[in-house]
């Protein structure tokens, strides 16, 4: 079965405090992303990476920024955390390669900053 | 941003009745896809329907799709208490995703 884990089910930082949630897959999947989910609005995408180094910039990428040194790990890291990045963040992979591309998706980091 | 918008937010049912809930987009599609959340975990796919079908069927779930109205729908038959969850459209052009707000659906026992 396909997996996709985060690191963490539950993170608390304090504003100012620089943030990392590590996202791994082990399917080998080419693409790869990072969502957050807040009520209303659905899930809205921050980054995604095509491939080992590479990224894109999604609708909100603001105060964010990516990593991705193995194809296997995506990285999503809060610079200077805020309040307003208290969210649900989501990882999620795909195979590229797909004609049709379904998302696989980790349980989620519900990251509280205070 | 959005593309899908799911109607209604909140759906309540009791078991062994039919859920549907629709999705409405603005703008071309490649395919369609529904997935589903439990309360605070990630979401799972449930159905892709290409632009070029117009139903498909999935155990108890049945999805429609209407490219002139911009349209789908997700049937769930015959629901259980363990449907409860949000349900969630994402349309795929040229692999950019766009998931709506999703539809609430509590089925009680």
């Amino acid at each position: 079965d396909v997996k996709v884990t985060q690191s963490s089910r539950y993170l608390v930082k304090r504003t100012g405090e620089k943030v990392f949630l590590e996202c791994v897959q082990d399917m080998d999947h080419e693409n790869m992303f990072w969502y957050r989910q807040d009520p209303g609005l659905g899930l809205r995408l921050i980054y995604f990476s095509y491939d080992v180094k590479m990224k894109e910039k999604g609708d909100i990428p603001e105060g964010y920024s990516v990593s991705r040194e193995k194809k296997e790990r995506f990285s999503l890291i809060l610079e200077s955390a805020s309040t307003n990045q208290t969210s649900m963040y989501l990882c999620a992979s795909s195979l590229v390669s797909s004609r049709d591309e379904k998302l696989f998706f980790g349980s989620g980091t519900q990251l509280s900053v205070l | 941003s959005q593309q899908g918008e799911e109607d209604p937010q909140a759906l309540s049912i009791q078991e062994g009745e039919n859920a549907t809930m629709n999705c409405s987009y603005k703008t071309s599609i490649n395919n369609l896809q529904w997935y589903r959340q439990n309360s605070g975990r990630g979401l799972v796919h449930l159905i892709l329907i290409r632009s070029n079908e117009r139903e498909k069927h999935s155990g108890r779930l049945r999805v429609t799709l209407d490219t002139s109205k911009k349209s789908s729908s997700l049937l769930i038959t015959a629901s259980r208490a363990a449907d409860t969850a949000s349900y969630f459209c994402a349309t795929d052009y040229n692999n950019d995703m766009r998931f709506g707000a999703g539809t609430r659906l509590t089925v009680k026992p």
